[in-house]
């Protein structure tokens, strides 16, 4: 039972136009969400992340948008550069475990020149 | 600040092999967490700990066993190597507030022949 679903393996977009990646969840006890950029031979690195209290959550060109009520999530890039592709993990917590999180299987994110 | 390290890089072991991954911190984080990545999946996590002397089980913790001495290093051992333990390996470390990011090892790659 994956609690944390990424639906889309892989996302192509071009230069300058806005990358949006998804994610679902199905535990209701989860109430922090999180984004990490990984790229090869790297280990992840954090991007963005939201709390359940908000919907909405903006760091420069990278927004998040929670829906509660349909346990998904979104993540914005707007504009996209090259310099963006890479794997993309959604990963989701809660306060009482605080210290680790349950990820989703990543999107590999392609921006073309 | 060194972050968080991870030695080895890369490691080959025999099926049967014993042998301890390393993992360091410098930034005095309470959690701390071994995560392992197969390839088109996302992390999942081993073992855990919230503090020097306290662990506890993740997701996937048969074949492996952690011990936390100090704040600063958290190594994993692999009791009796498996084929299905080849993977890449990730350390990882946050503060214990309730919502914090992880900071993540660049990660050891190893393969059980």
């Amino acid at each position: 039972d994956q609690q944390v679903k990424q639906n889309s393996p892989s996302l192509s977009v071009q230069e300058g136009r806005i990358s949006i990646l998804n994610c679902d969840y199905t535990n209701s006890m989860f109430d922090y969400f999180l984004w990490y950029k990984k790229y090869p031979a790297e280990g992840p690195t954090f991007l963005i992340s939201i709390s359940s209290i908000k919907d909405k959550n903006e760091d420069g060109r990278f927004t998040v948008f929670l829906n509660k009520s349909a346990k998904h999530l979104s993540l914005h890039i707007v504009p996209s550069q090259p310099g963006d592709s890479a794997v993309y993990f959604c990963a989701a917590s809660h306060n009482t475990n605080a210290g680790k999180s349950t990820f989703g299987d990543g999107t590999t994110l392609t921006v073309k020149p | 600040n060194a972050g968080v390290t991870q030695t080895p890089k890369f490691q080959v072991l025999k099926t049967g092999q014993s042998m301890t991954l390393q993992c360091a911190q410098d930034m005095n984080h309470e959690y701390m967490s071994w995560y392992r990545q197969d390839p088109g999946m996302g992390l999942r996590l081993i073992h855990y700990s919230v503090g020097a002397g306290i662990t506890d089980q993740g997701e996937v913790p048969n074949g492996y066993n952690v011990s936390r001495s100090t704040t600063e290093d958290f190594p994993l051992r692999l009791l009796s190597a498996a084929p299905s333990q080849t993977s890449v390996y990730f350390c990882a470390s946050s503060y214990a507030d309730t919502y914090n990011e992880q900071f993540f090892g660049p990660g050891t790659r190893l393969t059980v022949l």
